[in-house]
Order: C-alpha cells, then sequence, then structure tokens
C-alpha cells in the first residue's frame, strides 16, 4: 500500500498530445519529488519541489513541466513528446526535503509515446 | 555526476539460498538508504544507516555500512519467494538530490 496516489496509472500518447500525469499525498510533507524509470534501470531524479517551490531541476526538457499548486498536489503536465520519453514515471514524497529523510513512493504512471 | 555502483547486476538463487548485493560508492556517504521494489511495483524503503560500521537487522535482511561509509551492504538469509525483486541502494551527494545506485534484481528459483 502506498500513501502516494498517482493518476493516470497507464498513459498512452501521441507526439503532438498534451496530457498531465497528478501526483497527491496527505501524510503532511513537504517535499515532493519527480523520478523517470527505464525498464530495468533505477529511477532518475527530474524534479524536486520543496515548500511548495521548484528547488531541484535535473536539466529535464521544456516537454515536462512540473506545477505544484500545494503542498498535495504535484502535476507533472506533458507535451510534444517524444518515444524515447516512455517510461515508469515515479512521484514521491519526503517530510520536508532534508537529507535523512525517506522518500514515499507512488505506484507510478506507466508512460507510453507513440 | 555521482554515482553508486552495485554488483551483481543480477542474482538468481535456489530458494533457501543466501543473497547479499554490494554498494559502492567514490565518495564518503553521509548516509544510505536501501529500497526494494517488486516487479512492476514502486520502490519501498527498507532502511536508512548513517553510522560508520553501522549494522542493522530486520528479519532475515542484515544491512551494513562500510567503516570509511563509502560501501554498504545487503545480506538476505534464506531467501523465500517473496524476496524477488530489484534492490537498490540510495545517497544524498550533499543536497536534496537522492541518487539511486544501479540495483540488484533478485530472482529466486523454487
Amino acid at each position: 500500500d502506498t500513501e502516494v496516489t498517482q493518476t493516470p496509472k497507464h498513459l498512452v500518447m501521441g507526439m503532438t498530445n498534451k496530457k498531465s500525469l497528478k501526483c497527491e499525498q496527505h501524510m503532511g510533507h513537504r517535499a515532493m519529488y519527480w523520478y523517470k524509470q527505464k525498464a530495468k534501470k533505477p529511477p532518475e531524479l527530474m524534479f524536486v519541489y520543496s515548500y511548495e517551490k521548484l528547488s531541484i531541476n535535473e536539466s529535464v526538457p521544456s516537454r515536462f513541466s512540473p506545477e505544484c499548486p500545494n503542498s498535495s498536489l504535484l502535476n507533472l503536465h506533458l507535451h510534444a513528446l517524444q518515444p524515447e520519453d516512455s517510461a515508469l514515471y515515479l512521484c514521491a514524497s519526503s517530510r520536508q526535503g532534508g537529507a535523512g529523510e525517506k522518500l514515499f513512493f507512488g505506484s507510478g504512471t506507466q508512460l507510453s509515446v507513440l | 555526476g555521482q554515482q553508486v555502483m552495485q554488483i551483481p547486476q543480477y542474482q538468481h538463487v535456489q530458494e533457501g539460498e543466501d543473497f547479499t548485493t554490494y554498494c559502492n560508492s567514490s565518495t564518503t556517504l553521509s548516509n544510505i538508504q536501501w529500497y526494494k521494489q517488486r516487479p512492476g511495483g514502486h520502490p519501498v524503503f527498507l532502511i536508512q544507516l548513517v553510522k560508520s560500521g553501522e549494522v542493522k537487522k530486520q528479519k532475515r535482511l542484515t544491512f551494513q555500512f562500510g567503516e570509511a561509509k563509502k560501501n554498504s551492504s545487503l545480506h538476505i538469509t534464506a531467501t523465500q519467494t517473496t524476496d524477488v525483486g530489484t534492490y537498490f541502494c540510495a545517497s544524498r551527494f550533499g543536497n536534496e538530490k537522492l541518487t539511486f545506485g544501479t540495483g540488484t534484481r533478485l530472482t529466486i528459483i523454487p
């Protein structure tokens, strides 16, 4: 069971589509993360929000646009993606984003770009 | 960039055998975390080690942090089919960025 909820679980989109991935947590965590995971690879950090402010952007292409409307919600807006962007997108949260905190992951959105 | 290497990449064991995965860094780590990801699942936090030479146990799982804080290991005694999955170590390099190791995929032969 996970206390981080991601929707949708699966998404198929064309290269000209615009879609959004959503993530929600109600644990009172103030740090939220987007990770990208290709098959048989470790999760790779994309973005970190700390207290609703973007604190880390790992040089992610602009076709990925994160948004943190409030402390419980995290979105990832997708536009003009490429087939190589197909992957599992994982949202995670932690208490405040400090060095010793564990991450709670959602179940992920499996994205296929055609 | 900073990397944490894990060996082996894959491990197939007979049910009941032991399993160990090793995590190595070229730089000193402030702490190290271990996560398990079941097939088709998401990473789940197992444990965090902070002190040099620290050893922690969770039932059949034993976690160690090296004296120099540059390596760590996870040992599973008498594996069961429920242990199947990929085990990742992870560490933060000076900021909020949690970097995952390359992972060890464990499969169990019943």
